[in-house]
Order: C-alpha cells, then structure tokens, then sequence
C-alpha cells in the first residue's frame, strides 16, 4: 500500500462545475499538506498549503484537511479550461523529518468548455 | 510565492557525456534543496536532499557516483547527470522549501529540465 493514494483521474468536468479533489494518507506523522499544480512538461505549481487539520481558502481554491481521518480535498470552484492539469497533493512531517515531501501520484483534471 | 529557476531547461546529449543541471533560488536562500525525477504521466520520484556545506543524501536506489550533487551556496545547487545513458533521459526537477520563524514546510519546484540522451 502507498503511503499517499491519489486517484490518477482523468476527472473530466464541465466548464463552471466544482473540481473535487482527494487523497487518503497513512502516516499520522504527516502534519504539513500541500496541493500542486503541474501543467504538461513544467514543474509543479503550489497551490494551497496547510498545517494540521482545518479548512483554507484562497480564490476560488479550497483545501480540507481532516488529520482524524487521513483524508485531504482540494475544492476548486468555477473551474475554468485553464484549470485543465494534473494537480498532485503532497504532505510531511515536522521540520526534524528533513522536508522531505510524500507525494501522491496526480489527478489528471481536464475542464471542456 | 518564492521563485526557484533551473538551467538549462532542454538539453540533448550524446550517450557517454555528463551534463550539469543548475537550480537557484532566485529570492531566498536555501540550505536544503530536493533533487526529483519524472516519468512520463508519473508522479515525482524524489532522488537526492542537497545540503549546503555538506554531502548529499541520496535516495534508495540512486546512484550518488552517477547523479553528482554539489550545492554550492545558499542559493545554488547543482546536479550533473555522469556518462549519461538514454535510460537516463527524464525530466528532472528540483525544489526548496521556505523555512525560517513561522514557516512550515512550503516548498518551490523549478521548471525542470527535459534531458534527453541519444
């Protein structure tokens, strides 16, 4: 079993509807969480970062975080084209697990017009 | 949010050679730096942690005599992939994180740089 399951998608969706977003962990060590974005062929974008449980809001970005239950979601509204990408959740530790980040493996979203 | 810049950010290379992938932190600094490698439709595979003024800490697996790390200063580290092999060609990026007073874990990916070996 992986440590961070993603799954890998396509999730297509019209142009307007929310884009839901999820991954399931298994170390309860992980405290930092974090969504990318990665467009073809270029590297990952931040998107959203969070620490321990809680909900943030940026824009039309959402993220969730429920410690209790292993479980992180991403909530992207009024998706546009331009939201089409793979969009990859990663989390760690505290700063004595060295940074290093677990990722899983990428949703790929494709938004149609 | 922090900017991170790799160079060059295409290289094509005859098997046998070795070619140097830069990565700078344009406007902060970085004692630790993450080297990863990408396959197609796949998700990031960490290979090396860069630490400035120390050795690399490789990955399970990773060759340290084949992928040649050297963070040079708080700002740059390098990667040079050595006598490059076509299963050598991949995209590689790398990252650094923010960290400091109030800052957790965010860390900053490079464009990356698409090697491939002929």
């Amino acid at each position: 079993q992986k440590e961070v399951e993603q799954d890998p998608g396509p999730l297509s969706v019209p142009e307007g509807a929310i884009v839901s977003l999820n991954c399931t962990y298994s170390n309860s060590a992980f405290q930092y969480f974090m969504w990318y974005r990665q467009y073809s062929r270029k590297g990952p974008e931040l998107l959203m970062y969070t620490y321990s449980s809680g909900n943030k809001e940026d824009g039309r970005f959402t993220a969730q975080v429920d410690k209790s239950s292993k479980y992180i979601s991403l909530f992207i509204r009024d998706s546009q084209p331009s939201d089409s990408a793979t969009y990859l959740c990663a989390m760690s530790g505290n700063k004595a697990a060295g940074n290093k980040l677990t990722f899983g493996g990428g949703t790929r979203v494709l938004v149609k017009p | 949010g922090a900017v991170v810049s790799q160079h060059p950010s295409r290289v094509i290379c005859k098997s046998g050679t070795s070619v140097k992938i830069e990565c700078r932190s344009l406007d902060f600094q970085a004692t630790t730096m993450f080297w990863y490698r990408q396959f197609p439709k796949k998700s990031l595979m960490l290979m090396a942690t860069s630490n400035e003024g120390s050795k690399a800490t490789y990955e399970q697996g990773v060759e340290k005599d084949k992928f040649l790390i050297n963070h040079a200063s708080l700002t740059l580290s390098t990667l040079t992939v050595t006598s490059a092999h076509p299963e050598d060609s991949s995209f590689y990026i790398c990252s650094a994180p923010i960290t400091g007073t109030g800052r957790g874990n965010e860390q900053f990916f490079g464009p990356g740089t698409r090697l491939t070996v002929l």
